[in-house]
C-alpha cells in the first residue's frame, strides 16, 4: 500500500519561499514507471496542478507555466521522498499543497493527507 | 482542456439516486484510444479520493452504487442510491491532454 506523508510550515511570510515535502512508502521516487505531482487547492483556483518530477533513467521535471518562475521540485533519493518550493510568495498562494502519484497513464491514484500553508505577515 | 461540470451543488434525500455531468472542451479520446476520464470524492476534511478511472472503471473498495459513463466530452457520475457518506465534492479530472485539469466540483449533501 502506498503512502504520501507531508510535512512543512503552515505559515509563511509574503516574498518568502514556501517549502513542502512528500515522503513516500510502499513505491520508490525513482521508480521508472511513476510520476510524483504537486497539486494545490483552495477556494478561487479548485485543484491545480503545478508540477512533478518522474525517473525514465534520469531525471525529469514539468511545471505548470503560471509557476514556472518561482517553483522547483526535487527527489530525494536517500529519503524516498520528493519537495516543493516556491519562491516569492504572496497571499494568492494560499493554498492546501497535495503530493500525488500519477502510476498510469492519465490518473492520480495515490494523494498525500494535504497541507494548509497560509501566507501572510 | 477545460472542464465544466453541473450542477455545482446537489441536495438529494437518502436512498435516492443522484447524477453529475462533466463536461470537455475537447474530446478526451487518446491517441492510444482510451479516454482517461476520471472521477474523484473529496469527503469534508480529507484528501480526494480516486472512484473512477478511464470513463468507468470502479476502484477497488468502491461501492457499486457508483458508476461512470461516457464519452467524448460528456461524462456522467451516477450515485445509484445516496448514502450518508457520499456527502462531499466530487470532481472530474482529465488525463488525456496535458496538463490534466479538473473540473470545479459538485458539492453533494443531504436534504
Amino acid at each position: 500500500q502506498v503512502q504520501l506523508q507531508q510535512s512543512g510550515p503552515g505559515l509563511v511570510k509574503p516574498s518568502q519561499t514556501l517549502s513542502v515535502t512528500c515522503a513516500i512508502s510502499g513505491d520508490s521516487v525513482s521508480s521508472n514507471s511513476a510520476a510524483w505531482n504537486w497539486v494545490r487547492q483552495s477556494p478561487s483556483r479548485g485543484l491545480e496542478w503545478l508540477g512533478r518530477t518522474y525517473y525514465r533513467s534520469k531525471w525529469f521535471n514539468d511545471y505548470e507555466v503560471s509557476v514556472k518562475s518561482r517553483i522547483t521540485i526535487n527527489p530525494d533519493t536517500s529519503k524516498n521522498q520528493f519537495s516543493l518550493q516556491l519562491n516569492s510568495v504572496t497571499p494568492e498562494d494560499t493554498a492546501v499543497y497535495y503530493c500525488v502519484r500519477a502510476a498510469a497513464a492519465g490518473t492520480y491514484d495515490y494523494w498525500g493527507q494535504g497541507t494548509l500553508v497560509t501566507v501572510s505577515s | 482542456v477545460v472542464m465544466t461540470q453541473s450542477p455545482l451543488s446537489l441536495p438529494v434525500t437518502l436512498g435516492q439516486p443522484a447524477s453529475i455531468s462533466c463536461r470537455s472542451s475537447q474530446s478526451l479520446v487518446s491517441s492510444d484510444g482510451n479516454t482517461y476520464l476520471n472521477w474523484f470524492q473529496q469527503r469534508p476534511g480529507q484528501s480526494p479520493r480516486r472512484l473512477i478511472y478511464k470513463v468507468s472503471n470502479r476502484d477497488s473498495g468502491v461501492p457499486d452504487r457508483f458508476s461512470g459513463s461516457g464519452s467524448g466530452t460528456d461524462f456522467t457520475l451516477k450515485i445509484s442510491r445516496v448514502e450518508a457518506e457520499d456527502v462531499g465534492v466530487y470532481y472530474c479530472m482529465q488525463g488525456t491532454h496535458w496538463p490534466w485539469t479538473f473540473g470545479q466540483g459538485t458539492k453533494v449533501e443531504i436534504k
